[in-house]
């Protein structure tokens, strides 16, 4: 059961900046634990894009950035560009649950 | 860069234990943490455990005691043992390093294993 919530699915043009929002509570993202972020598409290994709720690891472009307010998290893609269409998930922790938790999936769509 | 790739049979018998193998190539299997993770048809991603280089384990604890997670430093590979499956464990596994417990730097591309009879 995925109990951070992300909506399922956002679409923007090339060039635009689109936002993709991980909603928790206050046992994971709110207690406060760090939010991670990753993108896979289709058949691929998933991949890191952003840790520790900002930080880029290396090779991942500035495009891609993070934040943490309160009980949500965010990522935002500026410039969206065709190879960016791809699922993207939050991860967090749960001190209720005791574990690593994810987010239910975006779907990310360029027009 | 290091490269995981997971393995093991794709069809498992209700009541049988799975079981899968991860082998690390391009870098060390110490002094990281390795986790599996899943994800059942039409479901979210699911935390399974983890252990560390030195042997010590964690894992979630709404399969912890079906759940063995193993490390072979020799063969630098590591291992998941499921136990007691049903078809409620049919999903893709996927093997996963990361240098803190936080997070999930480097991931396989997942097996699908299914249970059925």
């Amino acid at each position: 059961q995925s109990v951070l919530t992300q909506p399922p699915s956002v679409s923007g043009a090339p060039g635009q900046r689109v936002t993709i929002s991980c909603t928790g509570s206050g046992s994971n993202i709110g207690a406060p634990y760090d939010v991670q972020w990753y993108q896979r598409l289709p058949g691929t290994a998933p991949k890191l894009l952003i840790y520790g709720n900002t930080n880029r690891p290396s090779g991942v472009p500035d495009r891609f950035s993070g934040s943490r307010s309160g009980t949500s998290a965010s990522l935002v893609i500026s410039g969206l560009r065709a190879e960016d269409e791809a699922e993207y998930f939050c991860q967090s922790y749960d001190s209720s649950l005791r574990a690593y938790v994810f987010g239910t999936g975006t779907q990310v769509t360029v027009l | 860069q290091v490269q995981l790739q997971e393995s093991g049979p794709g069809l498992v018998k209700p009541s049988e234990t799975l079981s899968l193998t991860c082998d690390v190539s391009g870098g060390t299997i110490s002094s990281h943490y390795w986790s599996w993770i899943r994800q059942p048809p039409g479901k979210g991603l699911e935390w399974i455990g983890y252990i560390y280089y030195s042997g010590s384990t964690n894992s979630n604890p709404s399969l912890k005691s079906r759940v063995t997670i193993s490390v072979d430093k020799s063969k630098t590979q590591f291992s998941l043992r499921l136990t007691s499956v049903t078809a409620a464990d049919t999903a893709v596994y996927y093997c996963a390093r990361g240098l803190s417990t936080a997070w999930f730097e480097s991931w396989g591309r997942g097996i699908l294993v299914s249970v059925s009879s």
